[in-house]
């Protein structure tokens, strides 16, 4: 069975330019996650999302959003984009929510952006 | 509060050496989670625990999940090259929906 898939690997913006991350769970899974993880520390929390609602969501501007699809894929939008936006962006799954017994997560490769 | 507090920081250690990391927290958690990152990879799951004094191996690795649900340790026996990476604990905080990472330990097997 495929695992996390997120789409692109890899990208290149500018400041103040947009960008969309993609991410599709893993068959069966119901939640997602997205997370920031810069250089040398542990991932940070952007959302959580399950059932197409948003169930949580971390310390992170207005410019930081996401969506849910009927298909449970998902998409993390960031706008204006700044110089600290570079990191890898991960996203993981899992079969519901956190705070319940089907919480562990399965993360994807990351998305690696880099902002100039 | 809700900070997750892992150590050591890094570790350095000979192959066929047993390594020990922990992770402690001030907030309760209802659940633990250990991963290991390759460079340039997403976190991969090694052990998940879900009740207060678990015990779960995974081949060479052991974790327990801490009678106070404040605290788990991560044990790798008998350490090989491939071992090498970083190790995450995780998990929710209790009332809380998002997951929770510790800082890592960077783990170096030298042959």
């Amino acid at each position: 069975d495929a695992g996390v898939t997120q789409s692109p690997t890899h990208l290149i913006k500018t400041r103040g330019q947009q960008v969309t991350l993609r991410c599709s769970p893993i068959s069966g899974h119901k939640s997602v996650s997205w997370y920031q993880q810069v250089l040398g520390q542990g991932p940070q929390f952007i959302f959580q999302y399950y059932e197409k609602e948003e169930r949580g969501r971390g310390n992170f501007p207005d410019r930081f959003s996401a969506r849910q699809f009927p298909n449970y894929s998902s998409e993390l939008n960031v706008n204006a984009l700044l110089l600290g936006d570079s990191a890898l962006y991960l996203c993981a799954s899992s079969l519901g929510p956190s705070g319940t017994r089907e919480e562990t997560q399965y993360f994807g490769p990351g998305t690696r952006l880099l902002v100039l | 509060g809700q900070q997750l507090n892992q150590s050591p920081q890094s570790m350095f250690i000979q192959e066929g050496e047993d390594v020990s990391m922990n992770c402690t927290s001030s907030s309760i958690f209802n659940t633990w989670l250990w991963y290991k990152q390759d460079p340039g990879e997403g976190p991969v799951l090694l052990i998940a625990l879900y009740k207060a004094g678990e015990l779960t191996s995974n081949g060479r690795l052991t974790a327990q999940f801490g009678i106070t649900r404040k605290d788990s340790f991560l044990n790798i026996s008998a350490s090989i090259p491939s071992d090498v990476g970083i190790y995450f604990c995780a998990g929710p905080p209790f009332g809380n929906n998002d997951m929770r990472f510790g800082a890592g330990t960077r783990l170096t097997v030298k042959p």
